[in-house]
């Protein structure tokens, strides 16, 4: 069974440029997540979807941070300006409805802003 | 609002020794806890889950934890360290059946030969 795929692995950029991340779960899996991790920090959740609708998005920042899951499969994870405290590592998870907790995590896209 | 402490950010054993990762939590309503681990460039992966049934949990690798109500903590535990185990180690806790997890800061377990 492949694991939950993102790309790009690395990325570095100016500030108040522009960038995308993209998360493709396990086959089968209607909840996405995706989470920032800063350097020394736990994750912490931004948005999660269930298929392609939001459940929850009260951490993301929605003036620079937007999100999307159109056809409840893969997703993609936005910054637009970014500054530089948005460096970190951006983690997609998936997981089947009903199995929150047992959450399968991508490798992460580390997000350096200069 | 719920919150994770996790005491000491590196935790230096030798192989074979008892490991001890300390987590402390506050929660306003009885709380789901978890621990996570993550190796270098990878994603988190469960570890092991309390989610309000037998105190002591058992996880994968041979790890557990016990929940403490009165304490408020979750340390895990494992008998033996092995060189694998050698990784960054994080506490999370949740409040009641809605999965919206706060972690803690993590804690960097070195294993030494």
């Amino acid at each position: 069974e492949a694991g939950v795929a993102q790309s790009p692995r690395y990325k570095i950029i100016e500030k108040r440029q522009s960038v995308a991340f993209w998360c493709n779960p396990i086959s089968g899996h209607a909840t996405l997540y995706w989470y920032q991790q800063i350097l020394g920090q736990g994750p912490k959740l931004l948005i999660q979807f269930q298929n392609n609708g939001v459940v929850d998005d009260s951490q993301l920042p929605k003036d620079r941070f937007s999100a999307e899951r159109l056809k409840g499969v893969d997703s993609t994870l936005k910054i637009q300006p970014a500054k530089l405290e948005d460096s970190a590592v951006y983690l997609c998870a998936s997981s089947y409805p009903g199995t929150d907790y047992e959450q399968y995590f991508g490798p992460g896209t580390r997000l350096t802003v200069t | 609002a719920q919150s994770v402490t996790q005491l000491g950010s590196h935790v230096s054993v030798s192989e074979g020794a008892l490991v001890l990762l300390r987590c402390n939590y506050s929660s306003s309503v009885p709380p789901y806890l978890f621990w996570y681990v993550q190796y270098p460039n990878q994603g988190l992966q469960l570890l092991l889950k309390y989610t309000s049934a037998a105190t002591l949990v058992k996880g994968i690798n041979g790890f557990e934890a016990e929940f403490k109500k009165s304490e408020t903590s979750f340390h895990l535990t494992k008998p033996s360290a092995h060189m694998s185990d050698a990784a960054e180690y994080f506490c999370a806790v949740s409040e009641g059946g809605s999965y919206r997890p706060t972690f803690g800061r993590g804690t960097s377990l070195i294993v030494h030969p």
